[in-house]
């Protein structure tokens, strides 16, 4: 199976700092990555897909980027609304489909 | 607008199965060139694919649950199943189900939290 590792598992900031989350895969995905967002109690919200396509309504500030085995998503501008827990998922392997353990962005 | 709704029991009781069925509305399963999956969400942790089904009835199911996995589609009714057989504490979980879009999860129910326990 391949692995998804991001980093930091939590990550303090203000309102308007500028956001980066990591994540590694364990082998080789392209660019077959997905982003999402998870606020509590609610279902995980698709940001980006193919590691750098914005999902129809999701803000411009958020981005990703990356190849391979490493990607990133960027908030440019961190607003109030995206405190929450981001997800990264690859689907390079279609037959099994995993997940990151998460990272929680939490207010500094 | 397509919606999935989750519904079922919420407590069971172990090693009895754990049934869960998600509504679509919005799109129509047997006429969608989606597939339709399973991921669950243990408390306080991250997320775990459970399986996939396609409109044909075909499956994908996670490896570390294959044993115990059984998908179905109903076009009738426009739903899909999960089955999780010789339930366990470890199969707390919120349950979503969610539309397969080319791989990734584009729409998600809002999840229904099921307990085993005695």
């Amino acid at each position: 199976d391949i692995q998804m590792t991001q980093s930091p598992s939590t990550l303090s900031a203000s309102v308007g700092d500028r956001v980066t989350i990591t994540c590694r895969a364990s082998q080789n995905i392209n660019t077959w990555l997905a982003w999402y967002q998870q606020k509590p109690g609610k279902a995980p919200k698709l940001l980006i897909f193919k590691a750098s396509s914005l999902q129809s309504g999701v803000p411009s500030r958020f981005s990703g980027s990356g190849s391979g085995t490493e990607f990133t998503l960027t908030i440019s501008s961190l607003q109030p609304d995206d405190f929450a827990v981001y997800y990264c998922q690859q689907y390079e392997s279609y037959s099994t489909w995993t997940f990151g353990q998460g990272t929680k962005v939490e207010i500094k | 607008q397509l919606q999935l709704q989750e519904s079922g029991p919420g407590l069971v009781k172990p090693s009895e199965t754990l049934s869960l069925t998600c509504t679509v509305s919005g799109d129509s399963i047997s006429r969608s060139s989606y597939h339709w999956g399973w991921i669950r969400q243990s408390p306080g942790k991250g997320l775990e694919w459970i399986g996939t089904i396609y409109r044909d009835g075909t499956t994908q199911y996670n490896p570390s649950l294959k044993s115990r996995i059984t998908l179905s589609v109903d076009t009738s009714k426009n739903q899909f199943s999960l089955k999780l057989s010789s339930a366990t504490a470890a199969d707390t979980a919120v349950f979503y189900c969610a539309r397969h879009s080319g791989g990734y999860f584009d729409s998600w129910g809002q999840g229904s939290l099921v307990t085993v326990s005695s």
